[in-house]
């Protein structure tokens, strides 16, 4: 069974740029559509965007002016960067295939 | 963007049964929003439990089903075991699956 992990700072300061990587462990990122999720503290998940491996994308319309999701066959990663982060982007950010596959989350807070 | 609607709370008794429902702004949900349930523990990651309306998975225990109902997604738990209280989050994709939303989730509790 294919697993996910999160890696990335824990902490960003207001203004600057979020970025996470997810790696997929038995290497079958081909294929499939890999998204990101993230879960405000206290509060109900959302959909961030997704990634074919092929490279093409969609985004949650109302982040789409600070997303990228981007892709590495080669590591067979996909990543997220969020700029102009504000306390707002505070939430545990999840990983996923979303048919079957979450990562464990990682949480990132932002704060001077 | 549309907005995914669920029952905010719902309370089952031990070996009750109970539908969780999942509807949609821009009207009727059918098999082409492709309704997706997960489940999340306190503390948990979230986990899949239905896809594309009706397949489960392995892990899904079999009290567990998917079902379109009223115009609605619904997941229903025949049999409720106090290890199914938890938040349920229902998701709906449109244009094709090129915008994807979750649902607010509904909190289940056991009582």
């Amino acid at each position: 069974q294919v697993q996910l992990q999160e890696s990335g700072p824990g902490l960003v300061r207001p203004s600057e740029t979020l970025s996470l990587t997810c790696t997929v462990s038995d290497g079958s990122i081909s294929s499939y559509y890999w998204s990101w999720i993230r879960q405000p503290p206290g509060k109900g998940l959302e959909w961030i965007g997704y990634i074919h491996y092929s490279g093409s994308t969609s985004y949650n319309p109302s982040l789409k002016s600070r997303v990228t999701i981007s892709v590495d066959t080669s590591k067979t990663q996909f990543s997220l960067k969020l700029s102009s982060v504000t306390a707002a982007d505070t939430a545990v950010y999840y990983c996923a295939r979303l048919q079957d596959v979450w990562g464990q989350g990682t949480t990132v807070i932002v704060s001077s | 963007q549309a907005v995914v609607t669920q029952e905010p709370s719902l309370t089952v008794s031990p070996g009750g049964t109970v539908t969780l429902t999942c509807g949609s702004s821009t009207g009727a949900v059918t098999s082409n929003h492709y309704p997706y349930w997960f489940q999340q523990k306190p503390g948990q990651a979230p986990r899949t439990l239905i896809y594309d309306t009706t397949n489960k998975h392995s892990w899904t225990p079999a009290r567990f089903s998917g079902s379109l109902l009223g115009g609605k997604a619904a997941l229903t738990l025949s049999g409720a075991q106090p290890e199914d209280e938890a938040e349920y989050y229902c998701l709906l994709s449109y244009s094709g699956a090129r915008s994807v939303v979750f649902g607010g989730g509904t909190k289940l509790t056991v009582l």
